[in-house]
């Protein structure tokens, strides 16, 4: 079966420092891969995702993540956040018709 | 529409009441899923719709729940007999389809229920 584990459940981190959310997933075959952004108020966005091909993953809003095979990671990173970075973000895996979210990473980003 | 648009925003209920959640889909998004977001936890998968195909129903949690999609769009979500439980917020998502599978969904801002 297929599932996404977050283990961070909150992180706080200043503002102008780097990000990095973990996603771990487990799948039975190649799996496709996306982060999602909640912002308060707001539905889910689509940051970005992996189908295949080049494993580092350019996404919306300066975002980037890096899928590893080996360690079933998905990675998600940030060089330098902004205040607006502050949000919940999920990790999802899955193929057509049924994706497996995470339980969300709550980000504070602190002045 | 521009966005997935889901109504009613808010609804508050009491135990043992029929709920009714509704969501209204991009234009041309033949995909349709709800999730039920719960407070603290992730996205949890209820039901898909594709086209013209039976529904995925494996992620309803019991038989109170209950959805359609009418004319391949507007979809319902129905929770029979609410319980305090079903407090959460339901979120609908579109997605296309076709030859090339983005896997992209697009949500709307949810139906946030709560069950006194």
């Amino acid at each position: 079966a297929q599932s996404v584990t977050q283990p961070d459940i909150h992180i706080t981190v200043s503002e102008g420092a780097s990000l990095e959310l973990r996603c771990n997933y487990s799948y039975g075959a190649t799996p496709y891969l996306f982060w999602y952004v909640q912002s308060p108020g707001q539905g889910l966005q689509l940051l970005l995702k992996y189908f295949s091909g080049d494993t580092l993953v350019q996404g919306i809003k300066g975002f980037e993540a890096e899928f590893k095979r080996s360690q079933s990671s998905f990675n998600l990173r940030k060089p330098s956040v902004h205040w607006s970075d502050a949000a919940e973000y999920f990790c999802a895996v899955g193929s057509w018709g049924k994706f497996q979210f995470g339980a969300g990473t709550q980000v504070v980003v602190t002045p | 529409g521009a966005g997935v648009s889901q109504s009613p925003s808010n609804k508050v209920t009491e135990k043992g009441k029929d709920v009714e959640l509704r969501c209204d889909p991009i234009s041309g998004h033949t995909a349709l899923y709800w999730y039920r977001q719960s407070l603290g936890q992730g996205l949890e998968f209820l039901i898909y719709f594709q086209g013209n195909s039976a529904p995925d129903k494996s992620g309803l949690p019991s038989d109170r729940f209950s959805a359609e999609r009418t004319g391949g769009s507007v979809s319902t979500l129905t929770i029979q007999r609410t319980q305090q439980e079903d407090s959460a917020v339901y979120l609908c998502a579109s997605s296309r389809s076709g030859g090339t599978n983005t896997g992209e969904l697009f949500f709307g801002e949810g139906s946030r229920l709560t069950v006194l």
